[in-house]
């Protein structure tokens, strides 16, 4: 069956350090992969993008990695703030259905602590 | 608009009766998609449309479920005779081209349903 994991634990970090999320996926042929952030009681805002074809993006403090090979993507927030605390989406487009809808993860929490 | 608006943003109901979910996506967007989201779990999808047309209907929960869209601009969601597990957050989200261009999708705030 087709799967999209993320770290359903929450993940604990101090202010400064980078975190590190990830997103694994089975049975997918994803033509590209998408991360959002998601505020409680809000719609998800997005964030990255980075096709089949990139191994790696770049915005500012926050850097995506996407590896076909082990099917996963990561997703990292170098020198993280309180307010980078939210939960972060990964979502991919599949290429062997005709859907054109974006299939997303249950998303992890990420707590910065000051 | 400036943004993706929902309607109702908060809608209490009485088991068994129909509701109806409002989206207005951004200005020019041909693509309008619908997510739930349960509490504390991921988005589910339920339908997009291309234009006035729902290409993939198959994450429709069940036949309580319908989404229609008008003049490439207001669709709306329409769940019959509500069960209490509806219950969640419908997310409405648009997009200039549907998905393979991989352009950017904007999601409203959703409409918190909760059905007692």
């Amino acid at each position: 069956s087709q799967k999209i994991e993320q770290n359903s634990e929450a993940l604990n970090i101090q202010e400064g350090k980078t975190a590190t999320l990830t997103c694994n996926y089975t049975n997918y042929s994803p033509a590209y992969l998408q991360w959002y952030r998601q505020d409680p009681g809000r719609g998800p805002v997005f964030l990255l993008l980075i096709r089949e074809n990139e191994k790696e993006k770049r915005k500012e403090r926050l850097k995506v990695t996407f590896d076909t090979t082990l099917k996963q993507s990561l997703f990292h927030i170098t020198a993280s703030q309180p307010a980078d605390s939210a939960t972060y989406l990964c979502a991919l487009l599949e290429l062997d259905t005709g859907r054109r809808a974006l299939t997303f993860g249950s998303g992890t929490r990420l707590q910065v602590q000051p | 608009g400036a943004g993706v608006s929902q309607s109702p943003s908060n809608k209490v109901t009485e088991k068994g009766k129909d509701v109806e979910l409002r989206c207005d996506p951004i200005s020019g967007h041909t693509a309008l998609y619908w997510y739930r989201q349960r509490l504390g779990q991921g988005l589910e999808f339920l339908i997009y449309f291309q234009g006035n047309s729902a290409p993939d209907k198959s994450g429709l929960p069940s036949d309580r479920f319908s989404a229609e869209r008008t003049g490439e601009s207001v669709s709306t969601l329409t769940i019959q005779r509500t069960q209490q597990e509806d219950s969640a957050v419908y997310l409405c989200a648009s997009s200039l081209l549907t998905g393979i261009a991989g352009n950017t999708i904007y999601f409203g705030e959703g409409s918190w349903l909760t059905v007692v």
